[in-house]
């Protein structure tokens, strides 16, 4: 299996910060890399997909890069709806998993 | 819009069934598979399995073989998932989510079903 290692796991910061979680394979896993966004008592949300893609609808200030294992997620200019819990997932194979997650608190 | 919407909380006994539903609206059902992911209380999620509306294949996780069973009726465009023997620790929020046709991102996902596994 793909382990996905998530950091930090806990992350605090104020509107208009920038933040950066990472996120680290234990294998190449090419752009087979989505960033979700959970919020309590919801459904994960998909922000980034393929490493840097945009999903429709998602705010520009999210920004995700990276390549072969190592990939990172940039929210800048933080607003008040962005705190949340945050995992990255591998698509390169089943079972497909995900970071420890990385909540952002105020 | 494209979206899933699951069935309702449900409570079971230990060794007991549960089958969750997940109908899907605003696309051809039969487009894209379905997978389906589980997140206990305070952890993340976990991939259960996958299926394929248009032919009825699937597959799961290791640790599920045996006690899931995934299927769908496209005449209602609608996915099932089923999970036998139920323990404490399968209580958990359920998840249907439509897997992309390349790259395999998930979007979107149902609103999720709490099962709660208790004697």
């Amino acid at each position: 299996d793909v382990q996905m290692t998530q950091s930090p796991s806990s992350l605090s910061a104020s509107v208009g910060d920038t933040v950066t979680i990472t996120c680290r394979a234990s294998q190449t896993i090419y752009k087979f890399l989505n960033w979700y966004q959970q919020k309590p008592g919801k459904a994960p949300k998909l922000l980034i997909y393929a490493v840097n893609s945009l999903q429709s609808g998602v705010p520009s200030r999210f920004s995700g890069s990276g390549s072969g294992s190592d990939f990172t997620l940039t929210i800048s200019s933080l607003q008040a709806e962005d705190f949340a819990t945050y995992y990255c997932q591998q698509s390169y194979s089943t079972p497909y998993t995900f970071g420890q997650g990385t909540k952002l608190e105020i | 819009q494209v979206q899933l919407v699951q069935s309702g909380a449900e409570v079971k006994k230990p060794g007991a069934s549960v089958r969750v539903s997940c109908k899907a609206s605003g696309y051809i059902f039969t487009s894209h598979d379905i997978n389906w992911f589980r997140q206990a209380p305070g952890q993340g999620p976990e991939w259960m399995g996958w299926m394929t509306p248009n032919n009825g294949n699937s597959d799961s996780g290791q640790q599920f073989r045996g006690r899931l069973t995934l299927t769908s009726d496209t005449s209602i465009g609608t996915a099932y998932m089923e999970l036998s023997d139920l323990r404490s620790e399968d209580t958990a929020i359920y998840y249907c989510a439509r897997i992309s046709h390349d790259l395999n991102w998930f979007d979107p996902w149902g609103q999720g079903t709490l099962v709660t596994v208790s004697s």
